[in-house]
């Protein structure tokens, strides 16, 4: 019940194309979902977040698509460019507890 | 300069031996958290610390030992190191509401 399942694993797309990045949750009492981008050699930073009170965040041509009957979060990447790529990873966070992580998706846009 | 900063950057040592990862923040974050990250497991949570002399067990404290006498420090210490703990290993610092997580550089470490 404290899982984050995220898919996929890799994912090559295409200049200009969109990026998307799904996660799975089964604990409803999960009150926060961040999504953290990492560059080789980096540690993760945090990217876009949303809370279970909104359906939707956008924050340039990074979007939170939130689902909360499916208990399914996504990360679209509009106008995919080459300096996206990297590992992107899901979390999501217990009321009382660290975030749980997902496995992470690393991502390649290819020129 | 502000920030969290890691050291050693890389770490290579034989099983058996004991090994202290450092890890220091200047922003005065309460929370601190010691993440390894394995292909395929993404970030496993180690230990963490809401402040000062308080520490708790993640999802895979075996093996590893933390203290937090000062709030910008916390050390990570594999008592035994074993192969199987070969790994990239993150701190990270946050304030603990909203919760982001301010990672540092990341230690990668090899246990031969």
């Amino acid at each position: 019940q404290q899982q984050v399942k995220q898919s996929p694993q890799s994912l090559i797309v295409q200049k200009g194309g969109i990026s998307i990045i799904n996660c799975a949750y089964e604990n409803t009492a999960f009150d926060y979902f961040p999504w953290y981008q990492q560059f080789p050699g980096k540690g993760p930073a945090l990217l876009i977040a949303i809370r279970p009170d909104v359906s939707e965040k956008k924050e340039g041509r990074f979007t939170i698509s939130f689902n909360k009957s499916a208990k399914q979060f996504s990360l679209h990447i509009m106008d995919s460019q080459p300096g996206d790529s990297a590992t992107y990873f899901c979390a999501a966070r217990p009321p009382i507890y660290q975030l749980i992580w997902g496995a992470g998706t690393k991502l390649i846009i290819k020129p | 300069d502000a920030g969290i900063t890691q050291s050693p950057r890389y770490k290579i040592t034989e099983t058996g031996r004991q090994v202290t990862l450092m890890c220091h923040q200047t922003w005065s974050h309460s929370y601190m958290f010691w993440y390894r990250q394995d292909l395929g497991h993404g970030l496993r949570l180690i230990y963490y610390s809401a402040a000062a002399d308080i520490t708790d067990k993640g999802e895979v404290p075996d093996g590893y030992v933390v203290s937090r006498s000062k709030t910008e420090n916390f050390p990570l210490t594999l008592e035994s190191a074993t192969r199987s703990q070969t790994s990239v290993y993150f701190c990270a610092s946050g304030t603990g509401w909203p919760d982001t997580q301010y990672f540092g550089p990341g230690t990668r470490l090899t246990v031969l």
